[in-house]
């Protein structure tokens, strides 16, 4: 059974260029999540999708960060243009609904390491 | 609002040795509580989950936790640790229709030999 797929796991690029980050979510699961993970801020929520619908998207820093779900088994996360301070590892989560209670966890992927020069 | 708060930002202790790592959480509603472990340059994974039931969790790798209501802490314990057990460790609380996580800031544990 194939986990969160991320990609890709590394990406280095200058500052002011567009960064496209992806996700392939477990099949079946209805909930999508991205985070950022720092040293000083540890893990953050940036968004989660619901069915491919954005549902709270008050984690996004700033409005060059956006995220879409064009279908069920891709996402992407995109910063234009970039700053150093985006530099960061960036994860994605997938969960399945029951119910509509969050008693489900959540599987990560193995994130993407982004450095903004 | 939801909060989580981990007592302790790092842990080291000897191979072979019991180790609790600590957790306090505030909710205005009912909770979920869980566990991760995050390795090196890897995603988190559930090593344990509170949903209902029992107060005491059992998860893999040996690890068990306690969720008290009363004291509002979910601290996690193993009785005796292996170095493959260095990783950090989050502890992360969710509560009724609300799908947000809400992580502590981790704990590092250093299993030493």
């Amino acid at each position: 059974d194939a986990g969160v797929i991320q990609s890709p796991r590394h990406e280095v690029t200058e500052m002011g260029q567009e960064v496209t980050l992806r996700c392939k979510p477990i099949s079946g699961h209805d909930y999508l999540f991205w985070y950022r993970q720092t040293m000083m801020r540890g893990l953050e929520l940036l968004i989660y999708f619901n069915n491919n619908v954005p549902i709270d998207d008050s984690g996004m820093p700033e409005d060059r960060f956006s995220a879409k779900m064009p279908n069920a088994s891709f996402s992407t996360l995109k910063i234009q243009p970039s700053e150093p301070r985006d530099s960061a590892v960036y994860f994605c989560a997938s969960s399945p609904g029951q119910g509509g209670f969050s008693n489900q966890p959540q599987h990560f992927g193995d994130g993407t390491r982004l450095s903004i020069l | 609002a939801q909060s989580v708060t981990q007592l302790d930002s790092q842990v080291p202790v000897f191979e072979e040795a019991p180790v609790e790592l600590r957790c306090n959480y505030s909710s205005s509603v009912s909770v979920y509580l869980f566990w991760y472990v995050q390795y090196p340059n890897q995603g988190l994974q559930l090593l344990l989950k509170y949903l209902s039931g029992s107060t005491l969790v059992k998860g893999i790798n040996g690890f068990e936790a306690e969720f008290n209501k009363s004291q509002t802490s979910f601290h996690l314990r193993k009785p005796s640790v292996h170095i493959s057990d260095t990783a950090e460790y989050f502890c992360a609380v969710s509560g009724g229709s609300n799908y947000k996580l809400t992580f502590g800031k981790g704990t590092l544990l250093t299993v030493n030999p």
